[in-house]
């Protein structure tokens, strides 16, 4: 099946810097979100981005298809951004998601 | 619009017990999916439903079934508990199978005694 990694698997940073979070896929898709889990578990959608750029706020995402990648791009990251962040890919017809490990998020005051 | 809802959020069974979990989607939606997360595997694809057929299963043993009803709501019942079965069990929705965004509910967490 589909391999999906996300890196770096921990990031800590200090309110206000940037960070990058990067997912890497093996196969052509035809869905791939981006997640954010709450610490309560639940999976808030950030981004449907199977290509293209997209921007919600502080938040933006790119997914470069043709070269089986996409990048979660935080700017003055805020607390409340702590978490794990996912990517999931479907492929065309695939009838599921396919998750990366995640990608652990701290953000110290 | 209301969200996707599960109930119950939070339950406690014995080895050995079967468990059934139930999903309400987002009104309109047909489709709907089941996932299990645990620290060591993540998060797991289970099955997919659309109108009353399931269309898609991952790699879980039988003991793990679900069914979807006429109004797309969709319950899940996992059998002859094990203490590996302890996780959370999240449910997701969409439209239409394979198309567009998939929608989580808050999850139940299953644990197993």
């Amino acid at each position: 099946g589909i391999q999906v990694e996300q890196s770096p698997p921990d990031l800590i940073l200090q309110e206000g810097a940037n960070s990058t979070l990067r997912c890497n896929f093996s196969d052509s898709v035809n869905n791939l979100q981006w997640f954010h889990q709450n610490p309560w578990g639940q999976l808030i959608n950030l981004f449907y981005i199977p290509s293209g750029t997209k921007q919600n706020g502080r938040l933006s995402a790119t997914t470069v298809a043709t070269e089986r990648y996409s990048l979660l791009y935080i700017s003055s990251s805020q607390t409340t951004d702590s978490g794990v962040y996912f990517c999931a890919v479907e492929r065309a017809a695939g009838n599921k998601l396919t998750f990366g490990g995640g990608t652990r998020v701290l953000v110290k005051p | 619009k209301a969200g996707v809802t599960q109930t119950p959020r939070y339950l406690i069974k014995t080895r050995g017990q079967q468990v059934t979990l139930s999903c309400s989607p987002i009104s309109g939606h047909r489709s709907v999916s089941w996932y299990q997360q645990t620290p060591g595997q993540g998060l797991q694809f289970l099955f997919e439903y659309f109108s009353e057929t399931q269309r898609n299963k991952g790699n879980f043993p039988g003991r793990f079934s679900g069914r979807q009803f006429s109004n797309s709501r969709s319950e899940m019942n996992v059998s002859t508990l094990e203490l590996g079965d302890s996780a959370l069990y999240l449910c997701a929705s969409r439209l239409l199978p394979s198309q567009g965004t998939q929608y989580f509910g808050p999850g139940t967490r299953l644990l197993v005694l």
